[in-house]
């Protein structure tokens, strides 16, 4: 079955501390994404890879980072420096990261920090 | 990106039409229309996207007018399940890496009742 997985799908961390959010694709995707939603607002890109081993920082790139060791997995580790990283996480991908290309979605992590 | 002005909620009975309009009278010749939807908590659903002609597929329809300055989404036959926020956005073709990034308005939230 191909698609987007994510995990987990809740996560609870202390403040202070990183975590890494899973995201993983069966669907031989070359681009892959990052985003974050707020209560009640859009989505904001954080990080965007379109090949293996690059990266480019997306609109709210600070106190995240990102690595693309295999084509299939983008993990995203949030970090301390982060300063309010509460948030619904989305991992999604597209064929080949051009403009009209169609981006199909994870089912998200909702990170909460204590 | 163009900006899309979309109903900040809609309510339809099972079994009708859902007919979402959506208004993007800015929008360039060479960008897209897409929708997607997300219900509560989980991850963005692509439904459908077109430039300038009709499109259908097996979820919904996407109806643009012909100068392009609005659409509507139409879901044939709703059920309960098709309960949530409806994201019309426009995307300009060509642009990758970070510029294909997905840009989500406030949407419009349909509620399907029995």
């Amino acid at each position: 079955d191909g698609g987007i997985t994510q995990s987990p799908k809740y996560l609870f961390r202390k403040e202070g501390q990183n975590v890494t959010l899973s995201c993983e694709q069966n669907l031989n995707h070359d681009a892959m994404y990052w985003y974050r939603q707020d209560p009640g607002q859009g989505l904001r890109l954080i990080y965007y890879s379109q090949i293996v081993n690059d990266f480019q920082k997306g609109d709210i790139a600070e106190g995240y980072s990102v690595s693309r060791e295999k084509k299939e997995s983008f993990p995203l580790t949030v970090t301390s420096a982060q300063k309010n990283p509460t948030a619904f996480y989305l991992c999604a991908s597209s064929q080949s990261g051009g403009g009209a290309d169609t981006q199909y979605f994870g089912p998200g992590t909702r990170l909460t920090v204590l | 990106d163009a900006k899309t002005t979309q109903p900040t909620s809609m309510d339809c009975a099972e079994g009708r039409a859902a007919n979402l309009p959506c208004n993007h009278s800015t929008i360039s010749g060479n960008e897209y229309v897409y929708w997607y939807r997300q219900i509560h908590s989980q991850g963005p659903q692509y439904i459908i996207h077109g430039l300038k002609n009709n499109e259908t597929n097996e979820m919904a329809s996407l109806i643009i007018t012909e100068d392009r300055k609005s659409s509507t989404l139409i879901l044939p036959h709703a059920t309960l399940r098709d309960t949530a926020v409806y994201y019309c956005i426009v995307r300009v073709i060509g642009q990758g890496g970070t510029a294909s990034k997905l840009t989500f308005g406030t949407g419009t939230r349909l509620q399907v009742t029995l």
